[in-house]
Formats: C-alpha cells, sequence, structure tokens
C-alpha cells in the first residue's frame, strides 16, 4: 500500500527560527508531491508540488521553500518563521487515475 | 481565476436524514472532481470522485455532476452522527497536476 508520512506531527516554534518539514512516502515511486497549508478558519492552500527530484514548483511566494531530495522524500523549509506561517502543514501524492490526492496525517505548526 | 464555491454551514440534520452538500465551479474546462471529508483535526480524506455528467454511487454516499450548471455536489444517505466533519469540494482539470479546492462546509449530524 503508499503510505505518506509525516515528521513531526505537532511543532511550537519561536518567531524567527527555522523550519523544516519532512514528508516520505512509501509503496510508489516518482510520485507527484504536493505541500499544503491550512490555516484556521481557511481553506487548503498549495504551496508547492513537485513531479520529480529537484523539480518544484511554487504557486504563492511567501517566505518558504521546498526542496525534493530524493525520489519519496520532500521537505518544507523557512530560514525565518513568521506568526502568518501558523497552520496545519499537510503533504500529498497523486493518484494513479484521475489526479486525486491523498494527503498525510499533517504537521500542525504554532509559532509564538 | 479557477474558484470553488462552497457554502460554509454548518449544515445541521438530524439523524437518518439525507445531508445535501453544493459546490459550484468557475473553470469549465475542469474534468475531475473530488470530495474529501475531514474530521476536526486529521487531515482530508477522499470518500468520492466523479468525473462524467450524472450520478455515483458508493454506498450511503452519492456524487452529483452537472458540468453545464458548474456543479457538483454529495448526498449523504442515513446520515449519522459520525459523517459530522467538514466536506472539501475538489476540481482539476484534463492536464493539470494540481487540485483547486472549495473552503469546505461543516456538516453536524445530530442524534
Amino acid at each position: 500500500s503508499q503510505t505518506i508520512h509525516q515528521w513531526p506531527a505537532t511543532l511550537v516554534q519561536p518567531v524567527g527560527s527555522p523550519l523544516s518539514l519532512e514528508c516520505t512516502v512509501e509503496g510508489t515511486s516518482n510520485p507527484n508531491l504536493y505541500w499544503y497549508r491550512q490555516a484556521a478558519g481557511r481553506g487548503l492552500q498549495l504551496l508547492f508540488y513537485s513531479v520529480g527530484i529537484g523539480q518544484i514548483s511554487s504557486e504563492v511566494p511567501q517566505n518558504l521553500s521546498a526542496s525534493r531530495p530524493q525520489d519519496r522524500q520532500f521537505i518544507l523549509s523557512s530560514k525565518k518563521l513568521l506568526l502568518s506561517d501558523s497552520g496545519f502543514y499537510l503533504c500529498a501524492r497523486v493518484g494513479s487515475v484521475y489526479n486525486e490526492q491523498f494527503f498525510g496525517p499533517g504537521t500542525r505548526l504554532t509559532v509564538l | 481565476q479557477k474558484e470553488v464555491e462552497q457554502n460554509s454551514g454548518p449544515l445541521s440534520v438530524p439523524e437518518g436524514a439525507i445531508a445535501s452538500l453544493n459546490c459550484t465551479y468557475s473553470d469549465r474546462g475542469s474534468q475531475s472532481f473530488f470530495w474529501y471529508r475531514q474530521y476536526s483535526g486529521k487531515s482530508p480524506e477522499l470518500i468520492m470522485f466523479i468525473y462524467s455528467n450524472g450520478d455515483k454511487e458508493d454506498g450511503r454516499f452519492t456524487a452529483q455532476l452537472n458540468k453545464a450548471s458548474q456543479y457538483v455536489s454529495l448526498l449523504i444517505r442515513d446520515s449519522q452522527p459520525s459523517d459530522s466533519a467538514t466536506y472539501l469540494c475538489a476540481v482539476t482539470a484534463s492536464g493539470y497536476s494540481t487540485l483547486t479546492f472549495g473552503k469546505g462546509t461543516m456538516l453536524l449530524v445530530s442524534p
């Protein structure tokens, strides 16, 4: 089966600190991968997507960046967190038929 | 700009009733349509997808698509308290690898 892991599950960070969130996928090779953020009371915002190693598309310019160092690994980073970066960060992979997406368990980030 | 609109709710229905959730989209090129269920504090879970006009049934769930009206709906029959969640509508166009999500409708099923 195809499983998405996200680490860590929860994170509390001070403003101005760096960030690294990891997403790994099992059971599939070279999947399209996505990072979303869901802020309180708001919808899902697509941040980045990747169709392969080293290939990143940014949807929203901000102080976040993404990298895909390995086929099944997708990393979301920031050099300096802002209060507005708080939210629920979700990694997703694409399915094989109709571009359906499947989500990982998410990382809840609180920036204080 | 592609938009997906949903009533934020909450939509309140009694247990055993039919819940009807609606979604409209702006991009006429949209080809595939998805419904996700998201429990509070959890990640979205795909429950239905539809790509042809008409109805698609899966257990207690029925997705309905009308491309001419740019409208997609989700019916939940015999609603249960465990169906209480936020339901997200998402669409994608042919050749696109990204989905556009609505903000979701909160459903509350009372015992």
